[in-house]
């Protein structure tokens, strides 16, 4: 089955940790994004990758590190410098396989700090 | 700053009403314009997408776009207790630009 795999469903943080949140796909698509959502907020861009060896950052970037050497995968690491890590984080994916490449998203990590 | 305005409600409506949801968006040069529906606890999922001004339908769904007026909407007709959940707009200029959501708007079906 075609899809976005978030990995894990759930994780917790430490003081001073970083954590990876994993983010792999089978659907063949160049583009890949990271959002951060809080409670009864939207979603906000922490990153994103057009293609291969290549990402830019978005809007809430500080603290986030992310990299993109397969086309397959973009995980997203949050460092102890992210001081309020405790949110849902979904990744998404585009291609123009769609013209006007609409996102879909994985099902979520959730972290919280212990 | 880009900027895309909804009604964070909840919207309450009786099973069978429709329901009518708004979005403003703030960027002009905007392209493509969705609605995504969120179960609470769940990730965002795509219904509708609309790049033309006017309307679209895809069953009890219906997009409405009037980029004169920065303004894309969404009807749910005959609406279920099933699509109580938040619903998100969201905005691109095109291509594989990110998205910029919306808080979205709650909306409850009430049996």
């Amino acid at each position: 089955d075609g899809g976005i795999t978030q990995s894990p469903k759930y994780l917790f943080r430490k003081e001073g940790q970083n954590v990876t949140l994993s983010c792999e796909q089978n659907l063949n698509h160049d583009a890949m994004y990271w959002y951060r959502q809080d409670p009864g907020q939207g979603l906000r861009l922490i990153y994103y990758s057009q293609i291969v060896n290549d990402f830019q950052k978005g809007d809430i970037a500080e603290g986030y590190s992310v990299s993109r050497e397969k086309k397959e995968s973009f995980p997203l690491t949050v460092t102890s410098a992210q001081k309020n890590p405790t949110a849902f984080y979904l990744c998404a994916s585009s291609s123009d396989m769609d013209p006007f490449w609409p996102q879909h998203f994985g099902d979520g990590t959730r972290l919280s700090i212990l | 700053q880009k900027e895309v305005e909804q009604n964070s409600g909840p919207l309450s409506v009786p099973e069978g009403a429709i329901a009518s949801l708004n979005c403003t968006y703030s960027d002009r040069v905007s392209q493509s314009f969705f609605w995504y529906r969120q179960y609470s606890g769940k990730s965002p999922e795509l219904i509708m997408s609309i790049y033309s001004n006017g309307d679209k339908e895809d069953g009890r769904f219906t997009a409405q776009l009037n980029k004169a007026s920065q303004y894309v909407s969404l009807l749910i007709r005959d609406s279920q207790p099933s699509d109580s959940a938040t619903y998100l707009c969201a905005v691109t200029s095109g291509g594989n630009t990110p998205l910029v959501f919306g808080k979205g708007t709650r909306l409850s079906v009430i049996a």
